[in-house]
């Protein structure tokens, strides 16, 4: 079974700044898609950022990129120019690319992100 | 475009009783998954529902069992509630075609309290 770690339980960064969220992850497979979801205190689960295991180059939406190193199951997140409504709790996800799957998330414990002004 | 909803909000059950949780899913998809978030913990896969049918299942005791309707709305049922079942269950849904599937859009959660 594929395992996901996330080994910063909170993390704070100032309006403005950048900040980094790790994630490793454990599979024996090669194939797969890795994602991160933000959940804000009103509990809905907001896609941030995916990134396709096959595919070398790094996601990037706007404030958000990742960097993904395959080889060391790698998959961190950085915000950029940080803003207040980014506070969240941040959740690294693993998806199997197989058909039997059930396509299921498998999810970390999640980062606390505080944003101070 | 509606998202996903899902139905009630809030829900306190006895332990021993049994309860149903609703979801209608985003316009255009056609697959429905269900996850257990436990207080301080990431979601669980609990099973996903494509065509009616359980596509796919978690670590979940056959107590928890789900349905999927024709309008592709689902329902996660669960028997016999234990304390351990008190979580937040967030369905989401997304659209599968063939070996393609979209990205996973969630609802807000029922928040489920077992005393």
């Amino acid at each position: 079974a594929q395992t996901v770690t996330q080994s910063q339980p909170e993390m704070s960064v100032q309006e403005a700044e950048t900040v980094t969220l790790s994630c490793t992850y454990d599979t024996s497979e090669s194939d797969y898609y890795l994602f991160w979801y933000k959940q804000p205190p009103s509990r809905q689960m907001i896609l941030v950022i995916r990134q396709e295991a096959y595919k070398q180059q790094n996601a990037t939406e706007n404030r958000f990129s990742v960097n993904f190193q395959k080889a060391a199951k790698s998959f961190s997140l950085k915000i950029s120019d940080s803003q207040l409504g980014d506070a969240a709790m941040y959740f690294c996800a693993y998806r199997s690319a197989r058909i039997n799957s059930g396509y299921a998330l498998n999810f970390g414990k999640g980062t606390s992100l505080l944003v101070t002004p | 475009e509606t998202g996903v909803t899902q139905s009630p909000t809030h829900l306190i059950k006895t332990r021993g009783q049994q309860v149903t949780l609703r979801c209608s899913s985003q316009s255009g998809h056609n697959t429905v998954s269900w996850y257990q978030q436990a207080l301080g913990q990431g979601p669980q896969f609990i099973f996903q529902y494509y065509r009616e049918e359980e596509n796919g299942r978690g670590n979940f005791p056959p107590r928890f069992s789900g349905l999927q309707f024709p309008n592709y709305s689902s329902e996660l049922n669960v028997n016999a509630l234990e304390l351990d079942d008190s979580a937040l269950y967030l369905c989401a849904s997304s659209f599968l075609l063939g070996r393609d599937t979209s990205e996973q859009y969630f609802g807000p959660g029922t928040r489920l309290t077992v005393t």
